[in-house]
């Protein structure tokens, strides 16, 4: 069953702009992560964000979170082209066991 | 080091065969996961296992069966490939939020990109 929905689809931008990513979801979670995933690879764990906090930083990375809302955005400050590929979030669910369920990802473009 | 690793990376065979892709880590989670990543991109998991016992099974065909023969190791047998399922897969592995006090943060392979034709 899928959880995250990631809006936009898609994004493209140019170099030094920053980037905004939303994620909605729809049961209760442990935690909510974000994830890239450039062309051909495998997914990389880029931050994680619990329950019970409201927003974390990483780098050039902001993430928050609402949980009553049931949604998470990941902003990117001035971007590279480097940045350049698609990002997922991934919920966590309250149910006992660790199990990650991904959203259908934004696929972000960065133009020098 | 490779923490997760899956192999082959490609893999082309004929509608009607058998083929089998390997996980393993080494980063001594418990948990593993596959998951089918389709042509638009989207994630779905097939298999979830914690200390090689079966966690979740995602509506995934009969067709697919995990293996686990130590909490090290899934293993993915595909039998009568069909067309549909040609996609990338990817192995992962987590730690449980018990032991890590709630970072449950996975660890991909590099995927293998199965070509049914």
């Amino acid at each position: 069953s899928q959880q995250g929905e990631e809006d936009p689809q898609a994004l493209s931008i140019q170099e030094g702009e920053n980037a905004t990513m939303n994620c909605s979801y729809k049961t209760s979670i442990n935690n909510l992560q974000w994830y890239r995933q450039n062309s051909g690879r495998g997914l990389v764990h880029l931050i994680l964000i619990r329950s019970n906090e409201r927003e974390k930083h990483s780098g050039r990375l902001r993430v928050t979170l609402d949980t009553s809302k049931k949604s998470s955005s990941l902003l990117i400050t001035a971007s590279r082209a480097a940045d350049t590929a698609s990002y997922f979030c991934a919920t966590d669910a309250d149910s006992g066991y660790s199990t990650l369920t991904f959203g259908k990802g934004t696929m972000l473009l960065v133009s020098p | 080091d490779t923490a997760v690793s899956q192999t082959p990376k490609y893999l082309v065979t004929q509608m009607g065969n058998d083929k089998s892709i390997k996980c393993e880590q080494n980063l001594g989670h418990d948990t593993m996961y596959w998951y089918k990543q389709d042509s638009k991109k989207f994630l779905k998991i097939m298999f979830s296992y914690n200390n090689k016992e079966l966690i979740i099974n995602e509506t995934v065909p009969n067709r697919f069966s995990p293996k686990s023969p130590d909490k090290a190791h899934l293993n993915l047998h595909i039998n009568s490939l069909e067309l549909g399922d040609s996609a990338v897969y990817f192995c992962a592995s987590s730690q449980d939020s018990v032991v890590t006090g709630g970072n449950t943060e996975a660890f991909f392979g590099q995927g293998t990109r199965l070509t049914v034709v």
